[in-house]
């Protein structure tokens, strides 16, 4: 089983640049969110979405922008890379009733920006 | 707005023996959950443990099982027989009926063989 696939796993960028970071699930779960880690941090909500169609900020949605005209996919995007994105970004997903469901996550995107 | 803290940022323990990682959490909610994520070097974020406010009875996973203080806001988490398999990051987490997670920033768990 799939589970939740993220690409790329690694990217450099450099300042300025725009670039978007793919989620997706095969899991047919309603709930999908994005995370980042930056080092010796805990995970923070960047954008959650509780359906297609449907997508909500989170602790630090700044820079960033998403969409979800499907089930299966989530993406993220980065307009104008700043070396403050650099960091590691997990999409994890939930079924139905969001987090009284347990989150299945990616293996993660390490992004730099130079 | 929620916190979730862990106060032990590095941990060690004997293979074999048990180890109990701390979390305590602010929030004004009533109905809420809360997690212990592990991430070993893989990165991979592993469900260890969860808890429904609402129930008394503490979680128990095989090995692991938490003290769940409510009034005291603490959700400490128990290795027993720590195993080398156990050594990761673990990661205390609180999520709200907004379906929102807020992670601490982590304890690091060495297993000494």
């Amino acid at each position: 089983n799939a589970g939740v696939t993220q690409t790329p796993k690694f990217r450099i960028l450099k300042i300025g640049q725009s670039m978007t970071l793919q989620c997706t699930q095969d899991m047919n779960h309603n709930y999908m969110y994005w995370y980042r880690q930056d080092p010796g941090m805990g995970l923070k909500l960047i954008y959650y979405s509780v359906g297609a169609g449907i997508t909500d900020k989170g602790e630090v949605p700044n820079g960033y922008n998403v969409s979800r005209s499907t089930t299966e996919d989530f993406p993220l995007r980065l307009e104008l890379a700043a070396p403050s994105q650099t960091s590691v970004y997990f999409c994890a997903s939930s079924d139905r009733g969001g987090l009284r469901q347990p989150q299945h996550f990616g293996d993660g995107t390490r992004l730099s920006i130079l | 707005a929620q916190t979730v803290t862990q106060s032990q940022p590095e941990m060690s323990v004997q293979e074999a023996e048990t180890v109990t990682l701390s979390c305590t959490y602010d929030t004004s909610e009533s109905d809420y959950y809360l997690f212990w994520y592990k991430q070993p070097p893989s990165r991979q974020m592993i469900l260890v443990i969860r808890q429904e406010a609402y129930k008394q009875q503490n979680a128990t996973e095989n090995r692991f099982s938490v003290n769940f203080q409510k009034a005291a806001k603490s959700f400490s988490l128990k290795i027993s027989d720590s195993q080398l398999g156990d050594a990761a990051m673990y990661f205390c987490a609180y999520g709200n009926r907004d379906d929102k997670i807020i992670f601490g920033k982590g304890t690091r768990l060495h297993i000494l063989p």
